[in-house]
């Protein structure tokens, strides 16, 4: 358990559907992050809300939607996916000072597009 | 840009010791990072370089050298439960919220 709660752990979708993954961090950190992870590829950053403003979207198309409405919690919707969009979806949050400040990772979405 | 090279697969013997090294070219620098992920778990910070030099954590070690963009993570002493991916990180610097550039990770199997 890292302090970083995923939900849900496993979502099957379809292309015309609306959904939300949620994540909450328990650390009192002040910045959180999405990250994609497909197979065979490198952990790609998504989103990252830092003190609860957006500061990098990374050219992420606009099917996916970040709210981060406070410091504990973050949401991605989702909509109108397409089948390369299945990979797992990582939160994570860190803390934006210190000397490591490394990131916490929640257990992932594994997300599916049918 | 950022670009993050590390071998895709390792293969190791129980109690042997196996180094996992890895390049970076990115710009600008202010931290390398080593995590494990296990499959289907999230990834677990195992260490931190921001200087040149060693760091050691009990069985893992942590290498840096900034000058030739080189890190390594050694592990001793190898336990069946470190199989798992192990994936270099780059912090470049100046980035506010911690952004973090991964490789593309490394498959580590420990084998009896």
């Amino acid at each position: 358990e890292t302090g970083v709660t995923q939900t849900p752990r496993h979502l099957v979708m379809g292309m015309t559907n609306k959904k939300s993954l949620k994540c909450e961090q328990h650390l009192g950190h002040n910045a959180m992050y999405w990250y994609k992870q497909s197979a065979k590829k490198p952990l790609e950053l998504m989103f990252v809300y830092s003190l609860e403003e957006r500061v990098e979207n990374n050219s992420v198309p606009s099917r996916f939607s970040p709210e981060c409405p406070n410091s504990s919690h973050l949401f991605l919707h989702l909509h109108t996916l397409q089948p390369e969009d299945s990979a797992l979806y990582l939160c994570a949050s860190s803390q934006t000072t210190g000397p490591a400040a490394e990131a916490f990772f929640g257990q992932g979405t594994r997300l599916t597009v049918v | 840009g950022q670009n993050i090279d590390q071998p895709t697969e390792m293969t190791a013997t129980e109690g042997a010791i196996v180094q996992i090294n890895c390049t970076y070219q990115t710009s600008g620098f202010n931290g390398l990072f080593w995590y494990q992920q296990h499959a289907g778990e999230a990834p677990t910070f195992l260490s931190y370089n921001v200087l040149d030099g060693l760091e050691e954590k009990g069985r893992f070690s942590s290498f840096l050298s900034r000058s030739k963009g080189y890190s390594y993570l050694l592990l001793k002493e190898l336990q069946m439960k470190d199989s798992a991916s192990y994936l270099c990180a780059v912090r470049p610097s100046g980035n506010a919220g911690n952004m973090l550039t991964f490789g593309g990770g490394t498959r580590l199997m420990v084998k009896p």
